[in-house]
């Protein structure tokens, strides 16, 4: 199994640009997130699914949007791109047991 | 919602001496706490959890203790390593599934 795999790893955005970060995991996990990680801080939750067609919000989910249409995949969406999104950016996964596998990360430079 | 401190913020240790990180939480119907592990530029991986119908748990040289009446709980880590050195997070979630994370405790193990 390849886990949990995020795309790209590195990006540069300018001011008002759009992306989606990409997030797909083969573990069959019902349960997906992203959090994002600003330098030397914790994770802080932006959105999370149980399930495809479930989405919701968690901690920080002004300026994201996501949507879940099957179980593997669990794209994060960008629409207009600020300075203050500049952050490292984990999606995770979790079966019912609650315990939460991280992928790679996404590096986002907003400039 | 769940709020979860963590200290130390930073943790410096002789090589071979014990560490121990605190964690305290708000909801009283958390009922899971894992501890990860985030080394320069990786993504956090668990290192050990523990349930709310648990006091104690160990896994060779790592272990955590559960004090739901105080609502804390610890990371103990024993014979310290030089790659023990990273940046450790505990975390807390009830029935959401959803963690809430602490922000993190710098450990330096020095040689």
């Amino acid at each position: 199994n390849a886990g949990v795999t995020q795309t790209p790893k590195f990006r540069i955005l300018k001011i008002g640009q759009s992306m989606t970060l990409q997030c797909t995991q083969d573990m069959n996990h019902n349960y997906m997130y992203w959090y994002r990680q600003d330098p030397g801080m914790g994770l802080k939750l932006i959105y999370y699914s149980v399930g495809a067609g479930i989405t919701d919000k968690g901690e920080v989910p002004n300026g994201y949007n996501v949507s879940r249409s099957t179980t593997e995949d669990f794209p994060l969406r960008l629409e207009l791109a600020a300075p203050s999104q500049t952050s490292v950016y984990f999606c995770a996964s979790s079966p019912v047991s609650e315990t939460q596998y991280f992928g790679p990360g996404t590096r986002l430079l907003v400039l | 919602g769940e709020n979860v401190e963590q200290h130390p913020s930073t943790l410096s240790v002789q090589e071979g001496d014990s560490a121990v990180i605190k964690c305290t939480y708000s909801d009283s119907a958390s009922n899971y706490f894992p501890w990860y592990k985030q080394e320069l530029g990786k993504r956090p991986q668990l290192i050990i959890d523990i349930r709310s119908n648990v006091g104690e748990k160990k896994d060779q040289r790592i272990a955590v203790t559960l004090n739901k009446t105080a609502k804390h709980f610890s990371l103990h880590i024993t014979e310290t390593q030089p790659e023990d050195s990273a940046v450790y997070f505990c975390a807390a979630s009830s029935f959401s599934k959803k963690l809430t994370f602490g922000t993190g405790t710098r450990l330096t193990i020095i040689p």
